[in-house]
């Protein structure tokens, strides 16, 4: 169980455009994901957490116009890098709870974004 | 700040031998959740273990064992008889207390372990 699907795994985009990656829990329900961002041997940082049906709560030196997050249901939280620049080339890995406030993260299969 | 230690940068060792990854670290809260997870180079994190700060019993899964010890603020795995497939690169995380309730995870900048036939 646990289970949570992140889309697309790769996606290349050219400079200027906005990409769309989505998180979904599929066997559970989660109030609250997080968006992590990672660079190519470096730890994971988190970007934003996510909360069902209200605004996210980003981290310091994170844009919010730039990552525009969406968590329009229990399910699903999406994560928009909009005009994407080759910095913003990483990979984007969103995480879930299942269950009560302490239970364990379980994470998507991540995003690797490549803006040309 | 919360803080999570992770020295070894990269380890490699041959097939069978048996290998131990330190984590450290550091917070200020009084209950707090540390956790172990695995990276593939396909990408995705595995998880591995959950260890709450109240419990420092040892755990032993198989050939992982994971070695709490609150009073030098670490928590060490060990890889009994390495085998190829463990090749990954492992997180140490500590958990962050979020405002709204629940945590977040601070992660340590990882491992890379690498075994050879």
């Amino acid at each position: 169980g646990a289970v949570v699907s992140q889309h697309p795994s790769r996606v290349i985009c050219k400079s200027g455009t906005s990409v769309k990656i989505e998180c979904r829990s599929l066997d559970f329900q989660a109030t609250t994901m997080f968006w992590y961002r990672q660079f190519p041997k470096k730890s994971l940082m988190l970007m934003a957490t996510s909360n069902e049906g209200s605004k996210a709560t980003y981290e310091q030196g994170v844009e919010k116009d730039k990552f525009l997050i969406n968590h329009a249901s229990l399910t699903l939280s999406t994560l928009t890098v909009t005009s994407a620049h080759p910095e913003d080339s990483s990979f984007y890995i969103c995480s879930a709870r299942a269950g009560t406030d302490y239970s364990p993260l379980h994470f998507g299969n991540g995003t690797r974004l490549t803006v040309t | 700040a919360q803080k999570v230690t992770q020295a070894q940068t990269e380890i490699s060792v041959v097939e069978k031998e048996d290998v131990t990854l330190d984590c450290v670290y550091e917070t200020r809260d009084t209950t707090y959740y540390l956790f172990w997870y695995k990276q593939p180079p396909s990408g995705e994190l595995v998880f591995l273990i959950r260890r709450n700060s109240f419990d420092e019993q040892n755990e032993i899964s198989g050939r992982y064992s994971w070695n709490f010890q609150k009073s030098t603020s670490s928590f060490n795995f060990t890889i009994t008889a390495s085998q190829v497939v463990d090749s990954a690169v492992y997180f140490c995380a500590l958990s962050e207390a979020l405002s709204n309730s629940g945590y977040a995870l601070n992660f340590g900048k990882g491992t890379s372990l690498l075994v050879t036939p």
